[in-house]
């Protein structure tokens, strides 16, 4: 059965750096997109990021553009997301999602991730 | 940047009884070459990640009840529960697929 398995949260302070990671098992991870996701406290979701299978296409929200990067390890079945200057407005769970097909809807989703950006 | 938005935010159901979520989408999601409505739906419980329900506007997701069911094309779209059962309480969201970014409807709360 496909599990996505997200770890790296954690509290931060402002400014400084945290990198999520997304483990895939339970599918052919080198043959779907991924996305991030995620989720103030309470609040509604927001598409952050997709990366298509071979990593070469990478699209981000603007709200995080230039300070996130996201990339994936198909040997390892793994997707990242490197934050950078990271702000309060950032925190919230952030979830991975498999996409059926890039660019698509998503179809699996991870529990996701709390972070916590806080001085 | 596409904006969705959902009615009404809350919305309160007898069991057994139908619920209707609308969704509008601030431009066109239906893509012309096929003749798709890039439009998803979600269900959220609380502590849960989003579960996929309905893609395509009307596709039901593998494992969805058929109590389940979506409509719409171009910019109007609705999720109904047609028989809403206990489980069914959650937050339900739109999604469009159809431009970058791919943004969702600011949810819509369904209680009983």
């Amino acid at each position: 059965q496909v599990q996505l398995v997200e770890s790296g949260g954690g509290v931060v302070q402002p400014g400084r750096s945290l990198r999520l990671s997304c483990a895939a098992s339970g599918f052919t991870f080198s043959s779907y997109g991924m996305h991030w996701v995620r989720q103030a406290p309470g609040k509604g979701l927001e598409w952050v990021a997709i990366i298509s299978i071979d990593g070469t296409n990478k699209y981000y929200a603007d709200s995080v553009r230039g300070r996130f990067t996201l990339s994936r390890d198909n040997s390892k079945s793994t997707l990242y997301l490197q934050m950078n200057s990271l702000r309060a407005e950032d925190t919230a769970m952030y979830y991975c999602a498999k996409a059926p097909h890039y660019g698509s809807y998503s179809d699996y989703w991870g529990q996701g991730t709390l972070v916590t950006v806080s001085s | 940047d596409i904006v969705m938005t959902q009615s009404p935010d809350s919305l309160a159901v007898s069991l057994g009884e139908r619920a209707t979520i609308n969704c509008k989408s601030s431009q066109s999601v239906l893509y012309n070459s096929d003749n798709m409505n890039y439009l998803a739906w979600y269900q959220q419980k609380p502590g849960q990640p989003p579960k996929l329900l309905i893609y395509w506007a009307s596709t039901r997701e593998s494992g969805v009840p058929d109590r389940f069911s979506g409509s719409g094309s171009g910019t109007d779209f609705t999720l109904t529960i047609s028989s809403l059962q206990a489980e069914d309480v959650a937050v339900y969201y739109c999604q469009q697929y159809y431009s970058i970014p791919y943004t969702f409807g600011q949810g819509t709360k369904l209680e009983i």
